[in-house]
Formats: structure tokens, sequence, C-alpha cells
């Protein structure tokens, strides 16, 4: 139990172009998904926090009009990075909480796409 | 300013070896501890987690960590580690009394066993 799935896992595309990363919580319900984003050789960094039917909480530093989250259903959230850049190549994962009881404080995570802009 | 270390990038064993990574943590208050996994080309997997009660906490695999308040620490141990463990060990910090229950993650440990 506790899958999670995110869509496409690689893509390639070009300066200028947008793209919409899909995350799918497979069993469950998500009250809340979170977006991050890793580097070579770093750690997670978080980008945003989305909860189902609200706008989305992104971190400091996070450009909220480049980077367009939407939660719509209690089982899939959007990443749409718009007008993307080569520095915005990188790995993107997505998690999710399960709605209710104590597994609402785990997070599942998915595969992780791989974003690279030419 | 407020972090989750894990000093030890890359660490290399032989089979059978004990291990020990080691994670340090900055936040003053009441925190839940992860230690997650990344097997090469699959997604991060829960290993174990700390909420409260008795501060050794065993997980899947032979894994088991301490979380050491007085040092700020939730070590990670296994004995007797194996080929199969060769993989990027996360350890991650929930702040519970912030009502958030988003991560801050340390930059990872890379594990490998040699056989």
């Amino acid at each position: 139990g506790a899958v999670v799935s995110q869509h496409p896992s690689r893509v390639i595309c070009k300066s200028g172009t947008s793209v919409k990363i899909e995350c799918r919580s497979l069993d469950f319900q998500a009250t809340t998904m979170f977006w991050y984003r890793q580097f070579p050789k770093q750690s997670l960094m978080l980008m945003a926090t989305s909860n189902e039917g609200s706008k989305a909480t992104y971190e400091q530093g996070v450009e909220k009009d480049k980077f367009l989250i939407n939660h719509a259903s209690l089982t899939l959230s959007t990443l749409t990075v718009t007008s993307a850049h080569p520095e915005d190549s990188s790995f993107y994962i997505c998690s999710a909480s399960p709605r209710g009881g104590t597994g609402r404080y785990e997070q599942y995570f998915g595969p992780g796409t791989r974003l690279t802009v030419t | 300013a407020q972090s989750v270390s894990q000093h030890n990038h890359h660490v290399i064993l032989s089979e059978a070896a004990s291990l020990e990574l080691g994670c340090n943590y900055s936040y003053g208050g009441t925190v839940n501890l992860f230690w997650y996994v990344q097997y090469p080309g699959q997604h991060l997997q829960l290993l174990l987690k700390y909420f409260s009660g008795d501060p050794l906490v065993k997980g899947i695999k032979g894994f088991e960590a301490e979380f050491i308040k007085s040092k700020f620490s939730f070590n990670l141990r296994k004995p007797s580690v194996q080929w199969s463990d060769t993989a990027e060990y996360f350890c991650a910090v929930r702040l519970p009394l912030t009502g958030a229950n988003n991560l801050f993650f340390g930059t990872g440990t890379r594990l490998t066993v040699i056989p």
C-alpha cells in the first residue's frame, strides 16, 4: 500500500516551453502533497506544500508564478514548470501524506521526474 | 540556521561490517525524526521513524536508530551490512509543533557495500 506515482519519469523540453508533472497517490487519499527538488549530490529541497482544494504554500525563494501547483483532487497534484530554462533542469520529487489517522504524519514518495531543459 | 546535518557523505564498507551513519539537527523544540533510503533507480522509502517513547527505534531490514536528545542526534545503525544495502540514506526532521507536515532533509550519505 501507500504507492505514489509520477508521470513522466523523464522529460526533455526546449527552453521557453512549459512542462507538467503529475503526482498521484494510487491507493490512498492524500490531503497534502509536497513537491521537492533534488540537485545532484544534494538534499531534497522543499519547494511547496499542496493542500487539496486550496492554494499551495511556497517556500521562500520559490517563484509561484514559475512553478504552478494544482491539487484538484485527493489523489492528484500537478506541478507545471512554466517558461522553462536550463537552470530549471533537475530531479523533481513529490510525496503525499495520507488523509487522517497516524499516517498523516508520514510521507510516501514518488519515483521522481528528471527534467532536462535544452 | 536550522538544519539537518549528515557529516558522512560517502561510506564504503565490506559485507558484514557494522554501520553507523550520523545525523544531527539544530531544531530546539519537539521533533519527529526519520531515516529514508533510496536504492539505485528507486524512490525514497521509509526505514524507520521516531515520534516519542523509546529512543531506540527499530526499522525494516535490520536497521535501528537512537534518538539522543542531549546531542540532537539520530544516528542510524546496522550490525552487519549486506551488498544489497548499497544506497543513499537520508535523515529528515519534522517539526510537529508548527502544525506542518513538511520534512527537512539532510544532504544524504551514500553507502557502498563491497561484496
